[in-house]
């Protein structure tokens, strides 16, 4: 069974702190991604890895990075961490192609206080 | 762009019964992957259902069964003898089969099991 780990379950952080999540996965996918989940608003994506130290922007990437130096390791960056960023942080992973369903971590809730 | 659009923000169903979850999309593509997922409360987001969309028949696991309307780009799902632990906030998902990027969420409905 795929696993993706989230280092985090909830986090709580100050104003302007550099904030790292972290994400795990161990079945070699090539894909992962980093979401926001906020009520209503359902999952927007926040950056897309397709390989190692390759990235793209998703639909709401202003103020965050993201670091992927390892295939089975995608770490999102809060540059300057702002209350606004308080939220669900969801982590996914997915294998090139086909029919196969995103894998979650668990989440982080994070609180920018 | 594609879009996925799930309606009904918060349902509830009684214990035992049947209840219907419905998601419309939107889509050019010919081709792409319908899911279903489930995010119980504090809980990780699993898949419940998927559909290929080249597939007329409708995908059934257990007491879950999709009604896939390709035409209508309608992907409703179908929760039998509804239990207390599917409670939980249920996500459509469109994939595409061009791009690995492109997976659309719906926002999402809340369905509460009333014993």
């Amino acid at each position: 069974d795929v696993k993706v780990t989230q280092s985090s379950r909830y986090l709580v952080k100050r104003t302007g702190e550099k904030v790292f999540l972290e994400c795990v996965q161990d079945m070699d996918h090539e894909n992962m991604f980093w979401y926001r989940q906020d009520p209503g608003l359902g999952l927007r994506l926040i950056y897309f890895s397709y390989d190692v130290k390759m990235k793209e922007k998703g639909d709401i990437p202003e103020g965050y990075s993201v670091s992927r130096e390892k295939k089975e390791r995608f770490s999102l960056i809060l540059e300057s961490a702002s209350t606004n960023q308080t939220s669900m942080y969801l982590c996914a992973s997915i294998i090139t192609g086909g029919n196969q369903p995103q894998h979650f971590g668990d989440g982080t809730r994070l609180s920018i206080l | 762009a594609q879009t996925v659009t799930q309606s009904q923000p918060e349902m509830s169903v009684q214990e035992a019964e049947t209840v219907t979850l419905s998601c419309t999309y939107d889509t050019s593509e010919s081709d792409y992957y319908l899911f279903w997922y489930k995010q119980p409360p504090s809980r990780q987001m699993i898949l419940v259902i998927r559909q290929e969309a080249y597939k007329q028949q409708n995908a059934t696991e257990n007491r879950f069964s999709v009604n896939f309307q390709k035409a209508a780009k309608s992907f409703s799902l179908k929760i039998s003898d509804s239990q207390l632990g599917d409670a939980a906030m249920y996500f459509c998902a469109y994939r595409s089969y061009y791009r690995d990027d492109k997976i659309i969420f719906g926002k999402g409905t809340r369905l509460h099991i009333l014993p």
